[in-house]
């Protein structure tokens, strides 16, 4: 496999529950994103590792969890969201802080969040 | 506040015509302006970028023309074609910051036939 996959591509969950998103680069880079894609709205940037150390925590609520267990995964623990929460939630990467960067984000297909 | 404004927020074109997109800045501090192309159910790429010490980037029919003293750049699609209908995003990033890219909100381009 080659590229960013993000898994589930879909996913329905209930306020009270409690679910991961999963995201794993096959590019060999060092840091990866995970962004919020609603309508009409910027593409909004939550939180970012870089060699597996968080580097950026964009005020996001502590109902998203991010976690990353080596600079090829990363997962996003949601728990007790609200419907606005409902969005496609997009994993990249990056080789950022090497001699290629050329700061081209690489995406993965997302994963769309609806919370009921 | 909104770092990087985007117009206009969608854009129909007849086939072969020139489809335009723009973008504007406030940070002067941005160094990087990339565009990306997204298609439906897909991630946004990488389409083409630029950094400020050129004014225009031609890559095939895709050309970005930065105006630095006006900090506007744009997005120029010659001879637009069905298969170029998507949603296109500017964005800009500061320095060294990892990944610290500002989107605009998008244009979603609809090429007829």
């Amino acid at each position: 496999e080659t590229g960013v996959t993000q898994t589930p591509r879909h996913l329905v969950m209930g306020m009270t529950n409690k679910k991961s998103l999963k995201c794993e680069q096959h590019l060999g880079h060092n840091a990866m994103y995970w962004y919020k894609q609603s309508a009409k709205k910027p593409l909004e940037l939550m939180f970012v590792y870089n060699f597996k150390e968080q580097t950026e925590n964009n005020s996001v609520p502590s109902r998203f969890s991010p976690e990353c267990p080596n600079s090829s995964h990363l997962f996003l623990h949601l728990h007790t969201l609200q419907p606005e929460d409902s969005a496609l939630y997009l994993c990249a990467s990056s080789p950022a802080g090497r001699v290629i960067d050329t700061g081209e984000l690489f995406f993965g297909e997302g994963s769309r969040l609806t919370v009921l | 506040q909104q770092q990087v404004k985007q117009s206009p927020q969608s854009l129909i074109v007849q086939k072969g015509g020139i489809s335009i997109i723009n973008c504007a800045y406030e940070n002067t501090a941005f160094d990087y302006f990339p565009w990306y192309q997204q298609f439906p159910g897909k991630g946004p790429a990488l389409l083409i970028a630029i950094r400020p010490d050129v004014s225009e980037k031609k890559e095939g029919r895709f050309t970005i023309s930065f105006n630095k003293s006006a900090k506007q750049f744009s997005l120029h699609i010659m001879d637009s074609q069905p298969g170029d209908s998507a949603t296109y995003f500017c964005a800009a990033r500061r320095g060294s910051t990892l990944g610290r890219l500002y989107f605009g909100r998008g244009t979603q381009l609809t090429v007829w036939p």
